[in-house]
């Protein structure tokens, strides 16, 4: 069983529909959870960025992280066509050796 | 978000050349750099964890003396695939590690090596 486990897709939405992502981990030594954006050919763009449980909000993004269930949650409201990419969630803790481990990613079209 | 510059973007080389690829924090200063290749499809498997000042710490399955790592400042990493052959094509990503959050993890934007 992978560390961090993420539904590959492809997940196809309309335009202006709510984006929903989720991952779930096993380790709770996991305490920074991340999500990144990454375009084909391109690096991952840091979207969010929490530390423990609870919700933040930065725009259209919306990212919620449940330590007691080991799940972690995204949404894009009023999806675009330029959301289409691959979502890629992460997270990390110095219990975990501070590396950043990745889950396999969720491509997402939103269809004009 | 802090910048992370990756160069060269794309590169074909011929089998048994070495190819530099470099990994700039623009405006941050960057005690851990991470290198990671990607597949097709696949998420980021990582590579190496490369310190300031010190040796690179290798993942289990990764040839030390294939992928050369160096970490010279706190600015500047650089992965040297050295001898290619045509399995080492691939999309090869760094990231560097922001030293005063020291968990924000910011990426550059990839470099696709081809060998022929």
């Amino acid at each position: 069983q992978k560390e961090v486990e993420q539904d590959p897709g492809p997940l196809s939405v309309p335009e202006g529909a709510i984006v929903s992502l989720n991952c779930t981990y096993s380790n709770s030594a996991f305490q920074y959870f991340m999500w990144y954006r990454q375009y084909s050919r391109k690096g991952p763009e840091l979207l969010m960025y929490t530390y423990s449980s609870g919700n933040k909000e930065d725009g259209r993004f919306t990212a919620q992280v449940d330590k007691s269930s080991k799940y972690i949650s995204l949404f894009i409201r009023d999806s675009q066509p330029s959301d289409s990419a691959t979502y890629l969630c992460a997270m990390s803790g110095r219990a975990a050796g501070n590396k950043l481990t990745f889950g396999g990613g969720t491509r997402v079209l939103v269809k004009p | 978000g802090a910048v992370v510059s990756q160069h060269p973007s794309w590169v074909i080389c011929k089998s048994g050349t070495s190819v530099k690829i470099e990994c700039r924090s623009l405006d941050f200063q960057a005690t851990t750099m991470f290198w990671y290749r990607q597949f097709p499809k696949q998420s980021l498997m990582l590579m190496a964890t490369s310190n300031e000042g010190s040796k690179a710490t290798y993942e289990q399955g990764v040839e030390k003396d294939k992928f050369l790592i160096n970490h010279a400042s706190l600015t500047l990493s650089t992965l040297t695939v050295t001898s290619a052959h045509p399995e080492d094509s691939s999309f090869y990503i760094c990231s560097a590690r922001d030293v005063v959050t020291n968990e924000k993890l910011f990426f550059g934007s990839g470099t696709q090596l081809s060998v022929l």
